[in-house]
């Protein structure tokens, strides 16, 4: 089944201590983003990648790192969580990065709390 | 910057009417616009989408969206709501030419009640 994955489901942590979450698809897409959910914001994107060893910051980046040594793997690394970084985190991928008219496919989503 | 108003955090309808979700837009140049929607405890999913052609465009599960390029708008509509079309929708714009990150709007709750 094509799809993408995320783990954990459900995070909670506490302030400071860094983690990581796993994304990945099995649909050899080449691009990959990372957005948060927050109630009243909508999807903010947090970093992207058009391919492999190819990332660039989203609209809110600020305490997130990212790296994607393989096509299909994307984790989102946090070497510091703090509470404001508590939210609904989502992956996606879609099929090329030549252009932007391609649909996204979303994981089901991560829910971190920082404590 | 580009830029997604979705100017209804709730819309309700009932069983049976047809319903309505407004989007309206702001980019350079010409548009690829999106619907995605969200079922509780889920992922988005995509319902449909513009990139050229005809304005009217028809999607999963009955959906469809209406291009406006005069009015900026994207307004998603189905003749006859479900109880289960209930979830959150997102519209969603990036240019159109090149590669550009997807912008969504805030997103509307569609509430159908029996």
């Amino acid at each position: 089944e094509a799809q993408v994955t995320q783990n954990p489901r459900y995070l909670i942590t506490v302030t400071g201590k860094k983690l990581t979450v796993t994304c990945s698809q099995n649909m050899n897409h080449e691009y990959m983003s990372w957005y948060r959910q927050d109630p009243g914001l909508g999807l903010r994107q947090i970093y992207y990648s058009m391919n492999v060893e190819v990332t660039d910051k989203g609209d809110v980046p600020e305490g997130y790192k990212v790296s994607r040594k393989e096509k299909r793997n994307f984790p989102l690394i946090l070497e510091s969580p703090s509470p404001n970084q508590t939210s609904l985190y989502f992956c996606a991928s879609s099929l090329e990065s030549r252009s932007s008219y391609n649909e996204q496919f979303f994981g089901p989503g991560t829910r971190l709390t920082v404590l | 910057a580009q830029s997604v108003a979705q100017p209804e955090d709730q819309v309700n309808v009932a069983e049976g009417n047809p319903l309505t979700v407004k989007c309206t837009y702001s980019v350079s140049g010409n548009p690829y616009l999106f619907w995605y929607v969200q079922y509780p405890n889920r992922g988005l999913q995509f319902l449909l989408k513009y990139i050229t052609g005809d304005n009217l465009v028809k999607g999963s599960y009955g959906f469809e969206a209406e291009f406006n390029k005069s009015q900026t708008s994207f307004h998603l509509k189905k003749p006859s709501a479900l109880v289960s079309d209930s979830a959150l929708y997102f519209c969603a714009v990036t240019p159109q030419g090149g590669y550009s990150t997807l912008t969504f709007g805030k997103g509307t709750m569609l509430l159908v009640s029996p």
